[in-house]
């Protein structure tokens, strides 16, 4: 596609429901990030794929985050059972530039609002 | 691992105004360093890039920084602002060779009339 495109834009869950937030990255980019962005605050870092495979996770707050890439192309960000502090905008990007390449230029979709009541 | 630190976080500055964007970062290692920009209700973009070379950088929108390792700083400026500058700035920092992005806090860009 023209551009990283994720879904939902909006999402409104009950504490203790998981979600599931995609992220359809730009053709034939090899890399994908995702980062958190709470009200207030730059983006901060969850994980990093390569093709489908998952290379850093560090960022991941706690293990009911999760991560999947399983073609190497759309990628999906599991939450379960959600907390009010999962309440963010989730950032998914795609960078121009081949791994070990990097030139700064991250290329990113307009995020999917998760609310936790 | 690197850090970066944007110590305000709303900057107010009359139109046809000169502005500064104050952006230190920490790292043990070399780094290449970015602003990204984000308009209200847009995504993202990238506005200028250090990666090597010149330290003065010039971007999109006439905006310019300068790379200073002493100081460990990178200043984003711009000589005369538009209403149109409004926006949150993002500055950003990664090991070279390294692909994971790390961003500040952000600041805030007031343009008043």
């Amino acid at each position: 596609g023209a551009g990283v495109s994720q879904s939902p834009r909006y999402k409104v869950a009950k504490r203790g429901q998981d979600v599931a937030l995609r992220c359809d990255p730009i053709s034939g980019h090899v890399s994908l990030f995702w980062y958190q962005q709470a009200l207030g605050q730059g983006p901060e870092f969850l994980t990093y794929f390569q093709n489908e495979a998952q290379l850093d996770k560090s960022g991941l707050p706690s293990d009911r985050f999760f991560a999947e890439r399983p073609e190497g192309s759309v990628s999906t960000l599991k939450i379960q059972r959600t907390q009010q502090e999962d309440s963010a905008v989730y950032l998914c990007a795609s960078p121009d530039f081949l791994p070990g390449i990097n030139t700064g230029e991250l290329f990113f979709g307009e995020g999917s609002r998760l609310t936790v009541l | 691992a690197q850090s970066v630190t944007q110590l305000d976080s709303q900057v107010p500055v009359f139109e046809e105004a000169p502005v500064e964007l104050r952006c230190n970062y920490s790292s043990s290692v070399s780094v290449y360093l970015f602003w990204y920009v984000q308009y209200p209700n847009q995504g993202l973009q990238l506005l200028l890039k250090y990666l090597s070379g010149s330290t003065l950088v010039k971007g999109i929108n006439g905006f310019e920084a300068e790379f200073n390792k002493s100081q460990t700083s990178f200043h984003l400026r711009k000589p005369s602002v538009h209403i149109s500058d409004t926006a949150e700035y993002f500055c950003a920092v990664s090991m070279v060779r390294d692909d994971k992005i790390i961003f500040g806090k952000g600041t805030r860009l007031h343009i008043l009339p």
